[in-house]
């Protein structure tokens, strides 16, 4: 069974500098694939980035990049020049591969970002 | 782009209520999902279905019932309204990624659905 773990509940920072997140996962499979979505104060979901597991570039989309260490299984999301709407929860899902790809993902419980002027 | 619209925004129910949550997107996405959101925790699946009329039991699927009509469209059943249950419902849909079914998906969330059990 997969399981998806993010142990920083949340992180108090401030604007224009990084912040960083944790989540760790467990899987049996040798391939899946891993997301974090940030969640706004409006409810609003949305997709921000991905790692496939047999990939080993870190993946980057804008100012968020991703921390892959594989025989940890860790996948931390960095977020540069932080913005005041980049305060959010932000959740690690994870998704293993297979034929059953659409099973839906797995979540962590999130960690709630702050970010101050 | 398209848009995935959850209604109704809030319902209130009284416990033991039968209640039905709706969910249309216009994506064309075959995949779509139920999560389920209590407050301060992660998504938890309910169900999901991948076609018209198919019907998959995600880990927190006792107590509800699912039906998908049509492709565009996935209702949730809560069957009996428990105190317990008060939480955000939480629609999506997707399509498998480029390289097939065998690749990652992308999740696109509906605005929730608030359910209050008095």
């Amino acid at each position: 069974a997969q399981k998806v773990t993010q142990t920083q509940t949340s992180i108090s920072v401030m604007e224009k500098t990084t912040v960083t997140m944790d989540c760790v996962y467990e899987t049996q499979d040798s391939s899946y694939f891993l997301f974090w979505y940030k969640q706004t104060a409006s409810g609003e979901i949305v997709f921000l980035i991905r790692q496939d597991s047999y990939k080993k570039e870190n993946a980057t989309v804008g100012h968020y990049s991703l921390n892959f260490q594989k025989p940890k299984s860790s996948i931390g999301l960095i977020i540069t020049a932080t913005q005041i709407e980049d305060s959010a929860v932000y959740f690690c899902a994870m998704r293993e591969g297979g034929d059953n790809y659409a099973q839906g993902l797995t979540f962590g419980l999130g960690t709630r970002v702050s970010v101050f002027p | 782009g398209g848009i995935i619209t959850q209604t109704p925004k809030f319902l209130i129910g009284q416990e033991g209520q039968k209640l039905t949550l709706k969910c249309q997107q216009n994506f064309n996405h075959d995949t779509m999902y139920w999560y389920r959101q209590d407050s301060g925790k992660g998504l938890r699946l309910i169900y999901y279905s991948i076609t018209e009329n198919d019907l998959q039991k995600g880990d927190l699927s006792e107590g509800y019932d699912a039906s998908r009509e049509k492709k565009s469209s996935f209702s949730l059943t809560v069957t009996s309204a428990q105190k317990n249950e008060m939480a955000v419902f939480l629609c999506a849909s997707s399509i498998p990624g480029l390289g097939g079914p065998s690749s990652a998906e992308t999740l696109y969330f509906g605005s929730g659905t608030r359910l209050t059990v008095l």
